[in-house]
């Protein structure tokens, strides 16, 4: 699996949005951009996916870039319950399979 | 719909004893993948089941750990002979295919005195 660069921690401020990067720049034309996160103390939980277009759902917003390199995770309105790590994983469409989770992002939320 | 069921939440060990940790998949998933996560470390992969078969193993550790996901009944993690170094988190997951969003327990803390 291709390997994914982000930053080690983020801060927000309450009910502002929330920019999480992600760069993979050595990414296949056959993986999908997976978000998950982890709260504390709590198991993972997907967040997203997409493959090319960018992507909407209740949690959040995936926008991919034009060439695939990178991509960012895009949180409306941060809650203090966003506060978790998120980890940007890319998994090949053709095998699935296991997840191989980075170091990811730290984000801290600010009241 | 209950979500992945991990068992027990928190397991206390001696060196040398086992750990027997249980993962009961959402219900209709027949994927089950477990992680560990070490103290200040990141999630690993161990291991992928699918129902009576092992598809992937190459994060297990070669000795001690073995992993099932019988016909019947939940899939179990076992440590045989414990050593502090085992104390970590394991999550357990679940996925309805190989390809979709995994579904993740809320994991065993095992901790080995």
């Amino acid at each position: 699996d291709a390997k994914t660069t982000q930053p080690n921690s983020m801060e927000s401020n309450e009910e502002e949005p929330v920019h999480l990067p992600c760069n993979h720049s050595t990414i296949s034309g056959t993986d999908y951009i997976h978000w998950y996160r982890q709260l504390p103390s709590q198991g993972p939980e997907y967040v997203i996916h997409g493959l090319t277009s960018n992507v909407n759902n209740r949690m959040a917003s995936l926008a991919i870039a034009e060439d695939r390199k990178s991509s960012t995770l895009i949180l409306h309105r941060a809650t203090l319950r966003d506060a978790a790590v998120y980890y940007c994983i890319l998994r090949d469409r053709n095998q699935g399979g296991k997840l191989i989770f980075g170091q990811g992002t730290e984000l801290s939320v600010k009241p | 719909n209950a979500g992945v069921m991990q068992n027990p939440r928190h397991l206390v060990r001696r060196r040398g004893q086992e750990a027997r940790l249980r993962c009961s998949p959402m219900k209709g998933h027949s994927h089950v993948y477990w992680y560990r996560q070490l103290p200040e470390e990141g999630l690993k992969f161990m291991v992928y089941l699918q129902k009576e078969n092992i598809i992937d193993e190459s994060g297990m550790p070669k000795e001690r750990f073995s992993a099932e996901f019988p016909k019947e009944g939940p899939s179990i993690l076992r440590i045989q002979q414990v050593v502090r170094g085992d104390s970590a988190a394991y999550f357990c997951a679940s996925s309805l295919d190989r390809g979709n969003e995994q579904f993740f327990g809320p994991g065993t803390r095992l901790t080995v005195l």
